[in-house]
């Protein structure tokens, strides 16, 4: 069964950079599909980081794109975030998840989520 | 870019109710739409994708439809565990939006 689990900092100053590590278990992250990162601010509604495949090949929200990095690491089946220069607007709770993305896949949506995790960002 | 609105912003209904929720794009969009349920606390769910395929596992009173620039989730006969929020999700040009959502709260 798969699984996906956030982890890292639940607090970051403003203006340092938000690091996160998504593991996955029950399928290898060399499968066909992508990796991504949507986040909700509290109260509010979701919000598509990015999004990468094994190979590296990767895509991020336009919003966000000049602050956004998502790499992945195939030998410990995990894949991260890295959000820099971060502000009080940040604060959101991170979610990882499955990213099914292709027309033959078919589809382009999240089927699987993590559990999410809360970050703060204060000083 | 293409924005996404869904109304209503709150819907309250009773178990039993035909409850039904429309995403709206701002220019006709291809089919590749998304619904997802979320209760409070938790991750989304993915309950239809490409517009009107159901997610595994998902119970078939829900179901999708839609073209255009309008699309719909309908659940045919509301349940005590449908009570949640509910986002559509679009995908065009490598980008994804989810719209608003909607509240759905039980009368």
């Amino acid at each position: 069964q798969l699984q996906l689990q956030e982890s890292g900092p639940g607090l970051v100053k403003p203006s340092e950079t938000l690091s996160l590590t998504c593991s996955v278990s029950g399928d290898s992250i060399r499968s066909n599909y992508f990796w991504g990162w949507i986040r909700q601010a509290p109260g509010k509604g979701l919000e598509w980081i990015g999004s990468i495949y094994y190979s590296g090949s990767k895509y991020y929200s336009p919003s966000l794109k000049s602050r956004v990095t998502v790499s992945v690491d195939t030998s410990k089946n995990q894949f991260s975030l890295r959000l820099s220069s971060v502000t009080a607007a940040d604060t959101a709770i991170y979610y990882c998840a499955r990213h099914v993305w292709g027309y033959s896949s078919p589809g382009f949506h999240f089927d699987s989520w993590g559990q999410g995790t809360l970050v703060t960002v204060s000083s | 870019d293409i924005q996404m609105t869904q109304s209503p912003s709150t819907l309250t209904a009773s178990v039993g109710d035909r409850v039904t929720i429309t995403c709206r794009a701002s220019q006709s969009i291809s089919g590749w739409l998304a619904w997802y349920q979320q209760k409070p606390g938790k991750a989304p769910k993915l309950l239809i994708y490409k517009a009107s395929h159901l997610a595994s596992g998902v119970p078939s009173r829900f179901s999708g439809s839609g073209s255009g620039t309008d699309f719909t989730l309908t659940i045919s006969s509301l349940q005590p565990d449908d009570f949640a929020t509910y986002y559509c999700q679009h995908y065009n040009n490598y980008v994804f939006t989810f719209g608003p959502g909607t509240k759905v709260d039980i009368k």
